[in-house]
């Protein structure tokens, strides 16, 4: 089986400053990684993915993670953020088996970007 | 072109009441998933379609949650004797093939149900 751990519900952060948002996952099997944005009031947007290949990652928005197999963690960064970053982020994962088609999603970090 | 729709977007029902939720995939995509999102936690997923059928449904929670896909294009999720337990943001995805990663799971903005 797998899990997703979002250790931080709420992340407050100053409009301008970096930011790291953490997960951490747990699977007996090889998995793909991704994560997701919610804006209020709308569906999750895919930010970047992880699948093979080098282990930094960047996405939308200017944002970018980290694949840590050892430490099996995937955490995603902003080197500066802004007010419009304020959002809901979810972690997920998909194992790499054949026939396994669901993501398992972490509980979200609420990111607050203050002006 | 056009994402990925849901509706209605909000839905209140008393308990012990039937609803429907319906979703519209991209066109073309012949993956389709259903996930929940109750308050405070991430989605999880109930079911998954590949064309018409349904693939692999082993998150629905019990057997008052069924779901469809007749023409493998628009899917409803149907759920019979409603709880207050199922109230939830109900999620609908979609992609081109579900046999890779590599083809992105485009989410809808979701039908809040609550159940009173």
């Amino acid at each position: 089986a797998q899990s997703v751990t979002q250790l931080d519900s709420q992340v407050p952060v100053f409009e301008e400053a970096p930011v790291e948002l953490r997960c951490n996952y747990s699977s007996s099997v090889s998995v793909y990684l991704f994560w997701y944005v919610q804006y209020p009031n709308q569906g999750l947007q895919l930010l970047l993915k992880y699948l093979s290949g080098s282990t930094l990652v960047k996405g939308i928005n200017g944002f970018e993670a980290e694949f840590n197999k050892s430490q099996t963690s995937f955490h995603l960064r902003k080197p500066s953020v802004h007010i419009s970053d304020t959002a809901e982020y979810f972690c997920a994962v998909r194992t790499d088996q054949t026939g396994a088609n669901n993501l398992f999603f972490g509980t979200g970090t609420r990111l607050t970007v203050i002006p | 072109g056009a994402g990925v729709s849901q509706t209605p977007s909000n839905k209140v029902t008393e308990k012990g009441k039937y609803v429907e939720l319906r979703c519209d995939p991209i066109s073309g995509h012949t993956a389709l998933y259903w996930y929940r999102q109750s308050l405070g936690q991430g989605p999880e997923f109930l079911i998954y379609f590949q064309g018409t059928g349904a693939a692999d449904d082993s998150g629905l929670p019990n057997d008052r949650f069924f779901a469809v896909r007749p023409e493998g294009s628009v899917s409803t999720l149907k759920i019979q004797r409603t709880e207050r337990g199922d109230s939830a943001v109900y999620l609908c995805a979609s992609s081109l093939n579900s046999g890779t990663a590599t083809y992105e799971q485009y989410f809808g903005p979701g039908t809040r149900l609550t159940v009173t």
